[in-house]
């Protein structure tokens, strides 16, 4: 069974600071792992998302991703916050290796950007 | 970018009324949609495959008879919600999948809130 932890459900971050999320997954298969971000009232948007090609992988927005198998991690970072970064961010991996959209979801990390 | 629309975007209900909740990929056809609920401060949680022509698929736990799923065409979904209850009020999300040679990419509508009393 798949399983994603993401650590911390509230992260406050400066303007042009580091923005950090951890995001931790168990698969009992090889995992396809995926970033989306939701705003206020709006559907989740894809960020970025990792299908065993490249392990650093770029997204949307500045925002990057490094898939570390050791470690079982796939955390999201971004070099500056931007005030529209401000939002709530998801991890996901994939539940089924047939079907990408079976999505199990991690609690989510609301993201604050202070100025 | 690929849209999918959901309708209605809030809805009210008394308790033991049905509600009917609409997910539409505007300008693509999707052949497998995907409904999830969402607690309030949780995540979302898949509840149902949903493949145009065929029954839905049901997550383990989700009652088939109290959320019935439609998937008439490739470009519309229901999930209608029999005899609501207020333990059914929640944030259900649908999502519509592009499938190429390649890959598959999951749109994701806004959201409908439910709330029953």
């Amino acid at each position: 069974a798949q399983s994603v932890t993401q650590l911390g459900s509230h992260v406050s971050v400066s303007e042009g600071a580091l923005v950090l999320l951890r995001c931790n997954y168990s698969s009992s298969v090889p995992p396809y792992l995926f970033w989306y971000v939701q705003y206020p009232n709006q559907g989740l948007q894809l960020l970025l998302k990792y299908t065993s090609a490249a392990t650093l992988v770029k997204g949307i927005n500045g925002f990057e991703a490094e898939f570390k198998k050791s470690e079982t991690s796939f955390h999201l970072t971004k070099p500056s916050a931007h005030m529209s970064d401000a939002a709530e961010y998801f991890c996901a991996v994939s539940r089924s290796t047939d079907s990408w959209g079976k999505l199990q979801f991690g609690a989510g990390t609301q993201v604050v950007v202070t100025p | 970018g690929a849209v999918v629309s959901q309708h209605p975007s809030r809805v009210i209900c008394k308790s033991g009324t049905s509600v009917k909740i609409e997910c539409r990929s505007l300008d693509f056809q999707a052949t497998t949609m995907f409904w999830y609920r969402q607690f309030p401060k949780q995540s979302l949680m898949l509840m149902a495959t949903s493949n145009e022509g065929s029954k839905a698929t049901y997550e383990q736990g989700v009652e088939k008879d109290k959320f019935l799923i439609n998937h008439a065409s490739l470009t519309l979904s229901t999930l209608t919600v029999t005899s609501a209850h207020p333990e059914d009020s929640s944030f259900y999300i649908c999502s519509a999948q592009i499938r190429d040679s390649f890959q598959e990419t999951q749109y994701f509508g806004p959201g409908t809130r439910l709330l029953v009393l």
